[in-house]
């Protein structure tokens, strides 16, 4: 069965550093999420993308993130300068539509970002 | 805004049926989600729901009013391997999911 993958499992970094985290969708899938659970709470939506631009984005994904398609595979979300409290796990997800009845989105395993 | 709420923690004997309810208040409604997420993975779509009535798959079944921004997920014959956060999540526009904080499911034999 098609799964969302995501690299790397872990990342440890220092307060300040870029981070860049990878995600491979499901190959027919058209839109691309970011969202991130803080341990211990909800989660949360940080942007959509489709059709190589972001389509919505919430107050979290300030001017320190980004988002990339850098090819015809990898979606990448990147944060140029890490704060303490960008700690979290990160997950990737896919959906084929948007929008229309069933079109439910898969999350990849996620990436738990540890800023030091 | 968003207001998603939902109970915390839930417990349950093996064999047993739970119901988890989810209520919300959303800027918009595009369909109601739920997932399950065992802890330290992701969430794993269960079910979904746009109209109102009953959706069956299995040993899960997910209801939705509309009119009064309700939904339940039922868990039929639990097992052991069921205990997991069972998050409730609204898509609230085209794009995104706003989730609850998830209730806690746990099951005891």
């Amino acid at each position: 069965e098609p799964e969302v993958t995501q690299t790397p499992s872990h990342q440890v970094t220092q307060m300040g550093q870029e981070v860049i985290l990878r995600c491979v969708p499901i190959s027919n899938h058209l839109y691309f999420y970011w969202y991130r659970q803080i341990l211990g709470q909800k989660v949360e939506f940080l942007v959509s993308f489709y059709n190589n631009e972001i389509s919505e984005k919430s107050e979290i994904f300030d001017d320190q993130f980004s988002v990339e398609r850098p090819d015809g595979s990898n979606f990448t979300l990147k944060i140029r300068s890490t704060k303490l409290e960008d700690s979290a796990m990160y997950f990737c997800a896919s959906s084929e539509y948007s929008g229309l009845a069933g079109s439910e989105q898969f999350f990849g395993p996620g990436t738990r970002l540890t800023v030091l | 805004g968003q207001n998603i709420d939902q109970p915390t923690e839930m417990t349950a004997t093996e064999g047993a049926i739970v119901q988890i309810n989810c209520t919300y208040q959303t800027s918009g409604f595009n369909g109601l989600f739920w997932y399950q997420q065992h802890a330290g993975e992701a969430p794993t779509f269960l079910s979904y729901n746009v109209l109102d009535g009953l959706e069956e798959k299995g040993r899960f079944s997910s209801f939705l009013s509309r009119s009064k921004g309700y939904s339940y997920l039922l868990l039929k014959e639990l097992q052991m391997k069921d205990s997991a956060s069972y998050l409730c999540a609204v898509r609230d526009n085209d794009y995104k999911l706003s989730f609850g904080a998830g209730t806690t499911v746990t099951v005891r034999a």
